[in-house]
């Protein structure tokens, strides 16, 4: 079964400083897709970056970027200059090629201490 | 452009009680899905459509029902509630897997 591991339950980082969130999945799928969704205390799910797997070159939106290591299924997300507004819960996703369905794993919860 | 609206916000049943939670986009995706999310669990998909008239199961469908008779709605059914069904549910869609899903604000669910 294809599963979705994020080991750090939560995390702490100081404004303007530097986090990176880990995420590791297990499937035995060549092509897929991987996501890192934001929940903030409001509750809605916002996409932050998205990351194919036939690509090697790591994804990059602004101050978020992420580090994909296909052989270790290892897809990090690091955020830079962090700020008040960071703070929420991340949330990585995987959907396998040319399907409609995402897997979570069970979050991360990010402090932002001024 | 409103995206996905999903309603109502918060809604309370009691034990064998039957509702609709509803969901629409105004975007012309063709994927839309349901997913709950559980403390410590993250979200779990129920059941989704990839297009009107086509639905499947996601992992968690049991006591769920739904149908897709236009590509703008995609309603949940509870069909006899139960405290195990207490969760936040989430109505997604997507114009295809690649671009991800855009979410709804949810919808939280409490059985008695």
């Amino acid at each position: 079964a294809q599963t979705v591991t994020q080991s750090q339950p939560e995390m702490s980082v100081q404004e303007a400083e530097t986090v990176t969130l880990s995420c590791t999945y297990d499937t035995s799928e060549s092509d897929y897709y991987l996501f890192w969704y934001k929940q903030p205390p409001s509750r809605q799910m916002i996409l932050v970056i998205r990351q194919e797997a036939y690509k090697q070159q790591n994804a990059t939106e602004n101050r978020f970027s992420v580090n994909f290591q296909k052989a270790a299924k290892s897809f990090s997300l690091k955020i830079s200059d962090s700020q008040l507004g960071d703070a929420a819960m991340y949330f990585c996703a995987y959907s396998p090629y040319n399907t409609d369905k995402l897997i979570f794993g069970t979050g991360t919860r990010l402090q932002v201490f001024p | 452009n409103a995206g996905v609206t999903q309603t109502p916000k918060f809604q309370v049943l009691k034990t064998g009680q039957s509702m609709t939670l509803q969901c629409a986009q105004d975007m012309n995706h063709e994927y839309m899905s349901w997913y709950r999310q559980d403390p410590g669990m993250g979200l779990r998909l129920i059941h989704y459509s990839v297009g009107a008239g086509i639905t499947d199961q996601g992992e968690v469908p049991n006591g769920y029902n739904v149908s897709r008779s236009t590509t703008e709605d995609f309603p949940l059914r509870l069909l006899s509630a139960a405290p195990s069904q207490t969760s936040v549910y989430f109505c997604a869609s997507s114009p295809t897997g690649y671009y991800g899903y855009t979410f709804g604000s949810g919808t939280r669910l409490t059985v008695v």
